[in-house]
């Protein structure tokens, strides 16, 4: 039973490029939740996907993008890259089922993102 | 006020004994709430899930709600040196989203 996969575990970038963050969610899993962890602090919430669609987000910036594709896997983006966005960013995949989401989030390993 | 509390720690204690480890959150609407553990350089994994006032215990694990004081607990009995990390407190808030606290550092002295 594959778990959740990110890509890549650890990338080094400068202020201003841009950068793409890869993620699968767990088998039978169809909603996809991506998270920022700086150092010594919780996972801070970005967005969720359900269905192709941004379902809801956090209080991040619109330099902050993503997308899922029908596969559920999903892209985390984010453009003009600052020094502050360097952090460990968390994929979290669960289940939505009807109306409700099971809230138990799995994690992957996270992509350590470093911008210098 | 932040959505999640937790103190930061480190709480540390001795090998057998009993860690308790408390959470506070803000929205009252909440129903489904979660324990996460998160060893040094790994990602948090979950270990507890509690929707309903009172008790939920799992092997050395108790998770306790109260939603009328908007506070949830873990209590780990029989302390091991392999339970030394950091919990994070989760709330599933109104909207699909789950908030995190910051989390408290746990020690477990051999």
């Amino acid at each position: 039973d594959a778990g959740v996969t990110q890509s890549p575990t650890h990338l080094i970038k400068t202020r201003g490029q841009q950068v793409t963050l890869r993620c699968s969610p767990k088998s039978g899993h169809d909603t996809v939740s991506w998270y920022q962890q700086a150092l010594g602090q919780g996972p801070q919430f970005i967005f969720q996907y359900y269905e192709e669609e941004e379902r809801q987000r956090g209080n991040f910036p619109d330099r902050f993008s993503g997308h899922q594709f029908p596969n559920y896997s999903s892209e985390l983006n984010v453009n003009a890259l600052l020094l502050g966005d360097s952090a460990l960013y968390l994929c979290a995949s669960s289940l939505t089922s009807g109306v409700s989401n099971t809230g138990e989030l799995f994690f992957g390993e996270g992509s350590r993102l470093t911008v210098l | 006020q932040k959505e999640v509390e937790q103190n930061s720690g480190p709480l540390s204690v001795p090998e057998g004994a009993i860690a308790s480890l408390n959470c506070t959150y803000s929205d009252r609407g909440s129903q489904s709430f979660f324990w996460y553990r998160q060893y040094s350089g790994k990602s948090p994994e979950l270990i507890m899930s509690i929707y309903s006032n009172g008790d939920k215990e799992d092997g050395r694990f108790t998770a306790q709600l109260n939603k009328a004081s908007q506070y949830v607990s873990l209590l780990i009995r029989d302390s091991q040196p392999s339970d030394s990390a950091t919990y994070l407190c989760a709330v599933e808030t109104g909207g699909f989203k789950t908030i995190f606290g910051a989390g408290t550092r746990l020690f477990v002295k051999a």
